[in-house]
């Protein structure tokens, strides 16, 4: 089974940084790979699909790259509606799998 | 507007059987595989099981495997989860979620429905 691995596990940044996060897949997954924001007592809410590729609506400081094993996720100004968690998933015609999630706090 | 709205939660005993459902709207459901992904409280996502649009194909989580189980009216734009032998470790919120045509990523979620599993 693939195994999907997020870095770091917490990050404390401030409104207007650039936040990166990272998450690695135990084998080569392609570009099979979405991105997610959780806000607390919310549902996830879908940012980028196909490792790179922007959700409509979805604004333009979050992007995504990577391909294979390694992605990455990136706020490039950081906003205050920003601060939540972020997770990665593999996904294919069968299963998804999760990574264990980023947690984006206030510095 | 893609609405998936989850119901059927509630608080149950270890051993217990309990049926989700999940109505969709503002889309053709019978063309869209779907989902269900659980929450334990504090937790990360843990994906549940999918069923394709048409129900020809289904899979399961290994943690749930052989007693959960997925279905679909579409007649009725409605999503089950059958959970048998509910465990402790079940408690969790469940959503739904729509995948995506061709790739099946989740593009779209309900708001979620708290299974809490206690004696």
């Amino acid at each position: 089974d693939i195994q999907m691995t997020q870095s770091p596990s917490t990050l404390s940044a401030s409104v207007g940084d650039r936040v990166t996060i990272t998450c690695r897949a135990s084998q080569s997954i392609s570009s099979w790979l979405a991105w997610y924001q959780q806000k607390p007592g919310k549902a996830p809410k879908l940012l980028i699909y196909k490792a790179s590729n922007l959700e409509n609506g979805v604004p333009s400081r979050f992007s995504g790259s990577g391909s294979g094993t390694e992605f990455t996720l990136t706020i490039s100004s950081l906003q205050p509606d920003d601060f939540a968690t972020y997770y990665c998933q593999h996904y294919n015609s069968f299963s998804l799998t999760f990574g264990g999630g980023t947690q984006v706090e206030i510095k | 507007q893609v609405y998936l709205v989850e119901s059927g939660g509630a608080v149950v005993q270890p051993g217990t059987s309990l049926r989700l459902s999940c109505g969709a709207s503002g889309f053709t459901f019978s063309s869209f595989g779907m989902h269900w992904v659980r929450q334990a409280p504090g937790k990360g996502l843990e994906w549940v099981a999918f069923m394709w649009y048409d129900g020809s194909n289904k899979n399961y989580a290994d943690s749930v495997k052989g007693r959960f189980s997925i279905s679909r009216d579409n007649s009725k734009n409605t999503l089950y989860l059958q959970m048998n032998s509910l465990r402790v470790e079940d408690t969790a919120v469940y959503y739904c979620s729509r995948g995506y045509t061709g790739s099946y990523y989740p593009d779209y979620w309900g708001q979620g429905t708290l299974v809490t599993v206690s004696s």
